[in-house]
């Protein structure tokens, strides 16, 4: 049983195409992340969502577009892709609001390449 | 021995040793600190935290140290086993708020049979 599950888990795409990379969590948790992992494994929030709703965006460009359909679900659709775009992209959860002490779990990542 | 490659610190030990890795913060109001292990080609797994009222906090073959008054956090490995071999990182977060868990650069841990 898979609790935080991404998909794809590879993602090869052209500069200046849009694609989407979908989170899903089966623990009951209300918080969900996504998180950037550079080459050099730099790990650096993205955004936060709680029940749904943005807690947390951390400057990220708005190509960037987080979606939240349900709370076990936050998708990441991203517009107009650039190089600078490739990284594994995490998606996490934690029961309540980040902030708190709760434990994040973390998904098993989805690797971007921009060609 | 320690060294610092191209990308990240890395921690060669044989299998059995005990290994230490190291982790600087900077956020001196941080007040909970995690150990994530991320194994080759999967997400941050979670370890071992501590409180900023512990200065340690053991759990089974790990151990996490706290000096808050360096900002430095350590994680203790005993008896390394090729299975350890991953990247750690240490995160830091202020228990309040809005605040985000911010995460250290990474330390590669090789374990030799």
């Amino acid at each position: 049983d898979t609790a935080v599950s991404q998909t794809p888990k590879y993602l090869v795409t052209q500069m200046g195409n849009d694609k989407s990379i979908k989170c899903e969590q089966n623990l009951g948790h209300d918080t969900m992340y996504w998180y950037k992992q550079d080459s050099k494994k730099f790990l650096k929030i993205m955004f936060s969502y709680n029940n749904k709703e943005l807690i947390i965006n951390e400057t990220v460009p708005n190509r960037f577009s987080p979606k939240s359909p349900d709370k076990a679900h936050l998708n990441l659709h991203i517009n107009s892709l650039e190089l600078g775009d490739s990284a594994v992209y995490f998606c996490a959860s934690s029961r309540r609001l980040a902030g708190s002490t709760d434990t994040q779990y973390f998904g098993p990542g989805t690797r971007l390449t921009v060609l | 021995g320690e060294s610092v490659g191209l990308h990240l610190p890395t921690l060669s030990v044989q299998e059995g040793d005990n290994s230490i890795i190291n982790c600087a913060y900077s956020n001196s109001a941080s007040d909970y600190f995690i150990w994530y292990k991320q194994e080759s080609g999967k997400g941050p797994q979670f370890i071992i935290d501590i409180r900023s009222n512990m200065d340690k906090r053991q759990g089974q073959r790990v151990t996490v140290l706290l000096n808050k008054t360096v900002k430095h956090l350590s994680l203790q490995i005993a008896a390394t086993q090729p299975g350890d071999s991953a990247v750690y990182f240490c995160a830091e977060i202020e228990a309040r708020g809005y605040s985000t868990l911010t995460f250290g650069k990474g330390t590669m841990l090789l374990v030799s049979p």
